[in-house]
């Protein structure tokens, strides 16, 4: 059982450059999420989705775009990466019952801007 | 104000002893809680949901005070493999995301 995955696992990137990074899960959830931590700062979200072709803004977008074209897939975009954006990106899904059941993580991407 | 607050440590504690965290939430609209565990360079995993009535799981217990608005878990008996940093996670009414502190780290000490 899969859970969820993410790719790629590590990443350097020079400033300027763009990326992609792709978020499945197999469980069949319908919320998904991009957060990032840094050192001292704990989880922070990016974005969310709370279905296929919905995404919204979490506190921390900008510099970052999400796509959910499909409900299993999350992807987050860097257009033109900034050393500021040097991370550990995690993506999680979780199931919406009558409430917001646990979340469940990928193994997280590292990315390093230069 | 942060919608989850933890002691962020770091707690140094010898193989064997007991050791309690505590976390506050500020909205009492607050719907689930849950505690997660991280272990260094890895994702958050979730050690234990906490309900209304406290709940254990081994080693740990989990209490709920909604009165007071934290939720708490307790370690008896500790592991080196205990070692980790400890979040606190709160979902609210209406809200589509998940609230996580910034974690508690754990050391046991041989």
């Amino acid at each position: 059982n899969a859970g969820v995955t993410q790719t790629p696992k590590f990443r350097v990137l020079k400033t300027g450059q763009s990326m992609t990074l792709l978020c499945a899960q197999d469980m069949n959830h319908e919320y998904m999420y991009w957060y990032r931590q840094d050192p001292g700062m704990g989880l922070r979200l990016i974005h969310y989705s709370v279905g296929e072709g919905t995404t919204a803004k979490g506190e921390v977008p900008d510099g970052y775009n999400v796509s959910r074209l499909k409900k299993q897939n999350f992807l987050l975009g860097l257009e033109s990466a900034a050393p500021s954006q040097t991370s550990v990106y995690f993506c999680a899904s979780s199931r919406l019952r009558t409430y917001l059941t646990e979340a469940f993580f990928g193994q997280g991407t590292r990315l390093t801007v230069v | 104000r942060k919608e989850v607050e933890q002691d962020p440590g770091p707690f140094n504690v010898p193989e064997g002893a007991t050791v309690a965290f505590n976390c506050t939430y500020s909205n009492s609209a607050s719907q689930s809680f849950f505690w997660y565990r991280q272990d260094c360079r890895k994702e958050p995993k979730l050690l234990m949901s906490v309900y209304s009535s406290g709940n254990e799981d081994g080693r740990f217990t989990a209490q709920l005070n909604r009165a007071s608005q934290y939720i708490s878990l307790l370690i008896r008996d500790s592991k080196l493999s205990d070692s980790a940093t400890y979040l606190c996670v709160v979902t609210l009414t209406g809200a589509n995301n998940l609230f996580f502190g910034t974690g508690t780290r754990l050391t046991v000490i041989p």
